[in-house]
Protein backbone atom coordinates (compact mmCIF):
# COMPACT_ATOMS: atom_id res chain seq x y z
CA UNK A 1 0.00 0.00 0.00
CA UNK A 2 1.43 3.48 -0.90
CA UNK A 3 2.10 5.49 2.03
CA UNK A 4 1.34 9.32 2.82
CA UNK A 5 2.03 11.49 -0.17
CA UNK A 6 2.95 14.72 -0.38
CA UNK A 7 3.56 17.68 -2.90
CA UNK A 8 5.20 19.61 -3.62
CA UNK A 9 8.78 18.04 -2.20
CA UNK A 10 10.42 21.52 -2.22
CA UNK A 11 9.11 24.66 -2.83
CA UNK A 12 10.68 28.42 -2.74
CA UNK A 13 8.82 31.75 -2.40
CA UNK A 14 9.71 35.11 -1.70
CA UNK A 15 7.95 37.11 1.76
CA UNK A 16 4.71 37.86 1.55
CA UNK A 17 3.38 34.96 -1.09
CA UNK A 18 1.20 32.29 -0.36
CA UNK A 19 2.02 28.88 -0.69
CA UNK A 20 -0.30 25.66 -0.89
CA UNK A 21 0.92 21.94 0.05
CA UNK A 22 -0.44 18.86 -0.17
CA UNK A 23 -1.13 15.84 1.41
CA UNK A 24 -2.56 12.27 0.55
CA UNK A 25 -3.33 10.08 3.28
CA UNK A 26 -3.04 5.87 3.66
CA UNK A 27 -5.74 4.38 1.53
CA UNK A 28 -8.45 4.21 5.25
CA UNK A 29 -7.24 6.41 7.02
CA UNK A 30 -9.67 9.70 7.79
CA UNK A 31 -7.46 11.91 10.21
CA UNK A 32 -4.61 14.39 8.26
CA UNK A 33 -2.46 16.32 10.78
CA UNK A 34 0.02 18.93 9.44
CA UNK A 35 3.04 19.50 11.51
CA UNK A 36 6.07 22.17 10.98
CA UNK A 37 9.48 21.49 11.56
CA UNK A 38 12.07 24.40 11.98
CA UNK A 39 15.81 23.36 11.04
CA UNK A 40 17.30 21.36 14.53
CA UNK A 41 13.55 21.27 16.24
CA UNK A 42 11.02 19.25 16.45
CA UNK A 43 7.72 19.16 15.01
CA UNK A 44 5.43 21.77 16.14
CA UNK A 45 1.58 21.04 15.75
CA UNK A 46 -0.44 23.02 13.41
CA UNK A 47 -4.29 21.55 12.73
CA UNK A 48 -5.61 18.00 12.49
CA UNK A 49 -8.68 17.51 10.54
CA UNK A 50 -10.65 14.55 10.69
CA UNK A 51 -13.71 13.48 8.56
CA UNK A 52 -13.50 17.44 6.94
CA UNK A 53 -13.64 18.44 10.49
CA UNK A 54 -11.10 20.30 12.15
CA UNK A 55 -9.91 18.60 15.11
CA UNK A 56 -7.26 20.55 16.28
CA UNK A 57 -4.84 23.50 16.21
CA UNK A 58 -1.98 24.56 17.49
CA UNK A 59 -0.41 27.76 18.27
CA UNK A 60 0.05 29.11 14.97
CA UNK A 61 -1.29 32.60 13.35
CA UNK A 62 -4.40 32.88 10.83
CA UNK A 63 -2.18 33.08 8.29
CA UNK A 64 -2.08 29.53 8.48
CA UNK A 65 -5.12 27.54 7.45
CA UNK A 66 -6.00 24.18 6.40
CA UNK A 67 -8.99 21.97 4.18
CA UNK A 68 -9.84 18.13 4.37
CA UNK A 69 -11.55 16.97 1.37
CA UNK A 70 -14.29 14.42 0.76
CA UNK A 71 -11.33 11.44 -0.83
CA UNK A 72 -9.40 12.82 3.33
CA UNK A 73 -7.21 14.58 1.09
CA UNK A 74 -5.48 17.72 2.35
CA UNK A 75 -4.46 20.97 1.66
CA UNK A 76 -2.05 23.81 4.26
CA UNK A 77 -2.15 27.11 3.17
CA UNK A 78 -0.20 29.66 3.99
CA UNK A 79 -0.42 33.59 2.98
CA UNK A 80 1.54 36.22 3.71
CA UNK A 81 5.07 34.20 3.62
CA UNK A 82 7.61 35.32 6.23
CA UNK A 83 11.25 34.45 6.97
CA UNK A 84 10.21 32.33 9.52
CA UNK A 85 8.35 29.97 7.98
CA UNK A 86 10.76 28.47 5.86
CA UNK A 87 10.54 24.84 7.36
CA UNK A 88 9.95 21.48 6.55
CA UNK A 89 5.86 20.83 6.81
CA UNK A 90 4.78 17.50 7.43
CA UNK A 91 1.49 15.79 7.01
CA UNK A 92 0.22 12.36 8.75
CA UNK A 93 -2.37 10.46 8.55
CA UNK A 94 -3.79 8.11 11.10
CA UNK A 95 -6.36 5.51 12.06
CA UNK A 96 -7.87 4.63 15.26
CA UNK A 97 -7.21 0.57 16.39
CA UNK A 98 -7.34 -1.25 19.73
CA UNK A 99 -4.37 0.40 21.04
CA UNK A 100 -5.52 4.23 20.10
CA UNK A 101 -4.09 6.52 17.15
CA UNK A 102 -1.05 6.26 15.55
CA UNK A 103 0.24 8.53 13.24
CA UNK A 104 2.00 7.91 10.08
CA UNK A 105 4.19 10.51 8.50
CA UNK A 106 5.10 11.28 4.40
CA UNK A 107 8.11 12.86 3.15
CA UNK A 108 7.61 16.49 3.69
CA UNK A 109 7.30 19.10 1.86
CA UNK A 110 10.95 21.81 1.85
CA UNK A 111 9.97 25.34 2.23
CA UNK A 112 12.44 28.21 1.67
CA UNK A 113 10.70 31.52 1.98
CA UNK A 114 13.91 33.94 0.50
CA UNK B 1 0.49 22.03 28.68
CA UNK B 2 2.64 18.99 27.81
CA UNK B 3 6.26 19.24 27.42
CA UNK B 4 8.81 16.13 26.38
CA UNK B 5 12.53 16.96 27.09
CA UNK B 6 15.13 15.21 25.37
CA UNK B 7 18.67 15.85 27.70
CA UNK B 8 21.11 14.13 25.14
CA UNK B 9 21.23 16.39 22.12
CA UNK B 10 24.04 14.11 20.45
CA UNK B 11 24.56 10.41 21.21
CA UNK B 12 26.61 7.45 19.82
CA UNK B 13 27.19 4.19 19.98
CA UNK B 14 29.11 0.84 18.20
CA UNK B 15 27.91 -1.18 15.58
CA UNK B 16 26.66 -4.31 17.28
CA UNK B 17 26.17 -2.42 20.71
CA UNK B 18 23.38 -1.36 22.61
CA UNK B 19 22.77 1.97 23.26
CA UNK B 20 19.43 4.17 25.54
CA UNK B 21 17.96 7.34 24.67
CA UNK B 22 16.57 9.10 27.06
CA UNK B 23 13.34 11.03 27.08
CA UNK B 24 10.98 12.54 29.84
CA UNK B 25 7.83 14.25 29.79
CA UNK B 26 5.49 16.32 31.86
CA UNK B 27 1.41 15.88 31.88
CA UNK B 28 -1.21 15.95 34.50
CA UNK B 29 -3.00 13.09 32.59
CA UNK B 30 -3.48 9.77 33.60
CA UNK B 31 -3.99 8.00 30.19
CA UNK B 32 -1.96 8.66 27.69
CA UNK B 33 0.80 7.85 24.38
CA UNK B 34 4.27 7.38 23.75
CA UNK B 35 6.02 7.01 20.97
CA UNK B 36 9.50 7.08 19.11
CA UNK B 37 9.82 8.26 16.04
CA UNK B 38 13.28 8.29 13.74
CA UNK B 39 13.69 10.67 11.20
CA UNK B 40 17.15 9.22 9.18
CA UNK B 41 19.01 12.21 7.19
CA UNK B 42 15.78 12.13 4.29
CA UNK B 43 13.66 13.50 6.72
CA UNK B 44 10.93 10.82 6.43
CA UNK B 45 9.14 10.57 10.07
CA UNK B 46 9.13 6.74 10.72
CA UNK B 47 7.46 5.33 13.87
CA UNK B 48 10.00 3.14 15.70
CA UNK B 49 7.54 2.25 19.30
CA UNK B 50 4.59 2.92 20.64
CA UNK B 51 3.52 2.61 24.48
CA UNK B 52 0.23 2.96 25.68
CA UNK B 53 0.48 4.59 29.55
CA UNK B 54 -2.17 1.89 30.89
CA UNK B 55 0.51 -0.95 30.41
CA UNK B 56 2.76 -1.72 32.47
CA UNK B 57 4.75 -3.74 30.34
CA UNK B 58 7.12 -2.15 28.25
CA UNK B 59 6.81 -2.49 24.56
CA UNK B 60 9.53 -4.36 22.46
CA UNK B 61 9.76 -4.38 18.43
CA UNK B 62 12.49 -6.64 17.35
CA UNK B 63 16.26 -4.53 18.18
CA UNK B 64 13.65 -1.70 20.21
CA UNK B 65 12.37 -1.80 23.16
CA UNK B 66 10.99 0.84 25.71
CA UNK B 67 11.56 1.40 29.63
CA UNK B 68 8.52 3.10 30.78
CA UNK B 69 8.38 4.82 34.27
CA UNK B 70 5.07 6.14 34.53
CA UNK B 71 5.64 7.49 38.00
CA UNK B 72 9.13 9.39 37.09
CA UNK B 73 7.38 10.04 33.88
CA UNK B 74 10.20 8.78 32.02
CA UNK B 75 10.10 6.92 28.99
CA UNK B 76 13.83 5.55 27.42
CA UNK B 77 14.60 3.61 24.17
CA UNK B 78 16.89 1.07 24.03
CA UNK B 79 18.46 -0.33 20.40
CA UNK B 80 20.33 -3.43 20.84
CA UNK B 81 22.76 -4.88 18.41
CA UNK B 82 22.87 -1.37 16.72
CA UNK B 83 23.21 -1.21 12.63
CA UNK B 84 24.69 1.57 10.45
CA UNK B 85 21.28 1.99 9.51
CA UNK B 86 20.22 3.20 12.74
CA UNK B 87 21.71 6.04 12.46
CA UNK B 88 18.97 9.10 12.70
CA UNK B 89 17.59 11.89 14.65
CA UNK B 90 15.12 10.24 17.07
CA UNK B 91 12.18 12.33 18.56
CA UNK B 92 10.01 11.17 21.99
CA UNK B 93 6.56 12.35 21.41
CA UNK B 94 3.66 12.32 23.54
CA UNK B 95 -0.03 12.36 22.54
CA UNK B 96 -3.01 12.28 25.36
CA UNK B 97 -5.87 10.33 25.33
CA UNK B 98 -8.65 13.30 24.11
CA UNK B 99 -11.60 12.73 23.07
CA UNK B 100 -11.43 15.41 19.86
CA UNK B 101 -7.80 15.83 18.44
CA UNK B 102 -4.63 13.70 18.87
CA UNK B 103 -1.51 15.79 18.56
CA UNK B 104 1.92 14.73 19.14
CA UNK B 105 4.48 16.86 21.23
CA UNK B 106 7.59 16.05 20.40
CA UNK B 107 11.02 16.50 21.98
CA UNK B 108 14.23 18.36 20.51
CA UNK B 109 15.25 15.09 19.41
CA UNK B 110 18.64 13.12 19.53
CA UNK B 111 20.79 12.99 17.18
CA UNK B 112 22.54 8.63 17.02
CA UNK B 113 26.07 8.13 15.12
CA UNK B 114 26.61 4.47 14.88
CA UNK B 115 30.66 4.03 14.40
CA UNK B 116 31.67 0.88 12.49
Amino acid sequence: DAGVTQSPTHLIKTRGQHVTLRCSPISGHKSVSWYQQVLGQGPQFIFQYYEKEERGRGNFPDRFSARQFPNYSSELNVNALLLGDSALYLCASSYTDRGGETQYFGPGTRLLVL
Amino acid sequence: AQTVTQSQPEMSVQEAETVTLSCTYDTSESDYYLFWYKQPPSRQMILVIRQEAYKQQNATENRFSVNFQKAAKSFSLKISDSQLGDAAMYFCAYRAQETSGSRLTFGEGTQLTVNP
